[in-house]
């Protein structure tokens, strides 16, 4: 069964665009959520992560918004650029050690 | 500060035979957490360590184990290879439960 939904699979961007990539989770023990940006050839590297008490946080560019009532967050992708193209994962983690990924998002910011 | 350190970064085995990866964390951080990353699964989670004792495991064949070392060290060892299992097995590292996780570049094992 799977816990984390994310949306879209694929997205294509303009450069200096804002990119919208969705998730919405199933599991209410999750109580950590990070997204990931992965480039071909590394392991993914955190990005910007929330816990249940916020409802946004703003790192840079980049923004979570998070509803806990509809068990849905969402990353923002500000003024994106070029090197921003790669695949993010979203992510919920549970204090039992537990992390469930979404099946990715490729992101391709064009020029 | 090194990162997360995974090795070795290729490998090829034959179906049947076993292998070992091996994983050595940031500094300081005491659980270290496998992934299996594939293009058609996505990044499933195997297991989690935290200080040589295994505390969480994911929906994995019992060919699929691992073990922490006294210096948080982690190695996951798969028997009786498929060919199923060729993927990219990812670590990482963290402090504690639901914090900040820091990801080796992987290892892959191709099975042929």
């Amino acid at each position: 069964q799977q816990q984390v939904k994310q949306s879209p699979q694929s997205l294509i961007v303009q450069k200096g665009g804002i990119s919208i990539i969705n998730c919405a989770y199933e599991n209410t023990a999750f109580d950590y959520f990070p997204w990931y940006q992965q480039f071909p050839g590394k392991g993914p590297a955190l990005l910007i992560a929330i816990r249940p008490d916020v409802s946004e946080k703003k790192e840079g560019r980049f923004t979570i918004s998070f509803n806990k009532s509809a068990k849905q967050f969402s990353l923002h992708i500000m003024d994106s650029q070029p090197g921003d193209s790669a695949t993010y994962f979203c992510a919920g983690d549970t204090n039992a050690g537990k992390s469930t990924f979404g099946d990715g998002t490729t992101l391709t910011v064009k020029p | 500060k090194a990162g997360v350190t995974q090795t070795p970064r290729y490998l090829i085995k034959t179906r049947g035979q076993q292998v070992t990866l091996s994983c050595s964390p940031i500094s300081g951080h005491r659980s270290v957490s496998w992934y299996q990353q594939t293009p058609g699964q996505g990044l499933q989670f195997l297991f989690e360590y935290f200080s040589e004792t295994q505390r969480n495991k994911g929906n994995f064949p019992g060919r699929f184990s691992g073990r922490q070392f006294s210096n948080s060290r982690s190695e996951m060892n798969v028997s009786t290879l498929e060919l199923g299992d060729s993927a990219l097995y990812l670590c990482a590292s963290s402090l504690a439960r639901a914090t900040e996780a820091f990801f080796g570049q992987g290892t892959r094992l191709t099975v042929v």
